[in-house]
């Protein structure tokens, strides 16, 4: 089965410091997308970012971005400069080909002031 | 303003009654897509659908039901066959017909049994 592994299930970090999330994916595709979304206390899902498999290059979105290592099966995010606005759960999510996307159990995040 | 609505926030139901959630997009997407979510669990696929008058189960459709007569609509109705449902239901849409579009989520609605 495929699955998604999000190892720290809680996290907390000072505002302006730079921190990782962590997620693993297990598959034996080739070609797949992988996400990070954030859940804000208001419970609204927001997409992050997105990576496509095929892409060696790594994604990037203002403060956010990601490390993929593909051969390692690993999707990492990296928030910079962190806010209190940061303040969310985060979901890792893997999309394999043209099949149904699958969540990660996600890590809670707070940014200290 | 495009997006996502579902409706209502928060929704009590009595033991023994069936309730409809609803989500409605005016993203013009062609596929939608209703969650579970849980404490301490990810999200956990109900039904989706990626076309109009037609929809496919996902991996907790048991005492679920939903309907797609326009593309705009995919409501959802739990029915008391669902043992459990006390949670927080999230639709999502996205644009084409295959699953590798990014999903765009509503604000959710918060189902309590009572």
């Amino acid at each position: 089965a495929q699955t998604v592994t999000q190892s720290q299930p809680e996290m907390s970090v000072q505002e302006a410091e730079t921190v990782t999330l962590s997620c693993t994916y297990d598959t034996s595709e080739n070609n797949y997308y992988l996400f990070w979304y954030k859940q804000p206390p208001s419970r609204q899902m927001i997409l992050v970012i997105r990576q496509e498999a095929y892409k060696q290059q790594n994604a990037t979105e203002n403060r956010f971005s990601v490390n993929f290592q593909k051969a390692a099966k690993s999707f990492s995010l990296k928030i910079s400069d962190s806010q209190l606005g940061d303040t969310a759960m985060y979901f890792c999510a893997f999309m394999p080909g043209d099949d149904k996307i699958i969540f990660g159990k996600g890590t809670r995040l707070h940014i200290l002031p | 303003d495009g997006g996502i609505t579902q409706s209502p926030k928060y929704l009590f139901r009595k033991e023994g009654q069936n309730v409809t959630l609803s989500c409605e997009q005016n993203l013009n997407h062609d596929a939608m897509y209703w969650y579970r979510q849980d404490p301490g669990q990810g999200l956990r696929l109900i039904y989706y659908s990626q076309i109009v008058n037609d929809f496919q189960k996902g991996d907790i459709a048991e005492g679920y039901s939903v309907s797609r007569e326009k593309k705009e609509s995919f409501p959802l109705t739990v029915t008391s066959a669902q043992k459990n449902p006390t949670a927080f239901y999230l639709c999502a849409s996205s644009d084409g017909a295959t699953h590798r579009d990014t999903q765009y989520f509503g604000p959710g609605t918060r189902l309590t049994v009572l």
